[in-house]
């Protein structure tokens, strides 16, 4: 069974500066997704990126970026001028391949961005 | 952006009683999926339908929950009786269930059990 693991229960920036999140995962499969969740106070699952496994070049979505190192099973996400309406719940979650999958999440980093 | 639809937002009852809740998908959605997010960790999946068909409820207490999606479209999971153990956030998605398809959660519905 895949399983998803954030060791990083809580963090905290600066407003401006750029923190790193990490996630691991554990898979048998070639092929996947990775995801990487934002769930503020009202608990709307808002979705901030997504990885394909099968592309080497790391995805970007504005201020947030992705480390991708497949071999080693890791997925970092990085946030880049941090603002404080970036504060949150963050989620690793995986998906197989295959069409209609479920997601699984890891446990979540509580993100504390001071101004 | 079409949006989905979950109630209700809150939910009180006391131990042993029923409760329900509904979601409705983005039109033509074809797959649902019911998450149950308890304070401080990630959601785990309930069950997965495809249409009306269950695909996946292996982690669904059948002793106590139910769920169906008779028509294809909208959704009830049912609680009965409840259990204190049972407090959590119960979250619906929906995804049009075609390759790279991306989840589209709902707001969810905050369930306390007293």
């Amino acid at each position: 069974a895949q399983t998803v693991t954030q060791s990083q229960p809580e963090m905290s920036v600066q407003e401006a500066e750029t923190v790193t999140l990490s996630c691991t995962y554990d898979t048998s499969e070639s092929d996947y997704y990775l995801f990487w969740y934002k769930q503020p106070p009202s608990r709307q699952m808002i979705l901030v990126i997504r990885q394909e496994a099968y592309k080497q070049q790391n995805a970007t979505e504005n201020r947030f970026s992705v480390n991708f190192q497949k071999a080693a099973k890791s997925f970092s996400l990085k946030i880049s001028d941090s603002q404080l309406g970036d504060a949150a719940m963050y989620f690793c979650a995986y998906r197989r391949e295959t069409s209609g999958s479920r997601l699984t999440f890891g446990e979540g980093t509580q993100l504390t961005v001071n101004p | 952006e079409a949006e989905v639809a979950q109630s209700p937002r809150y939910k009180i009852t006391e131990k042993s009683q029923a409760v329900a809740f509904w979601c409705d998908p983005i039109s033509g959605h074809a797959t649902l999926y019911w998450y149950r997010q308890i304070l401080g960790q990630g959601p785990e999946l309930l069950v997965q339908f495809q249409d009306e068909s269950v695909v996946d409820d292996s982690q669904l207490p059948k002793d106590r929950f139910s769920a169906e999606r008779l028509k294809g479209v909208d959704s009830t999971l049912k609680i009965q009786p409840a259990e204190l153990g049972d407090s959590a956030m119960y979250l619906c998605a929906s995804s049009n269930g075609q390759g790279h398809e991306k989840l589209f959660f709902g707001s969810g519905t905050q369930l306390s059990v007293l």
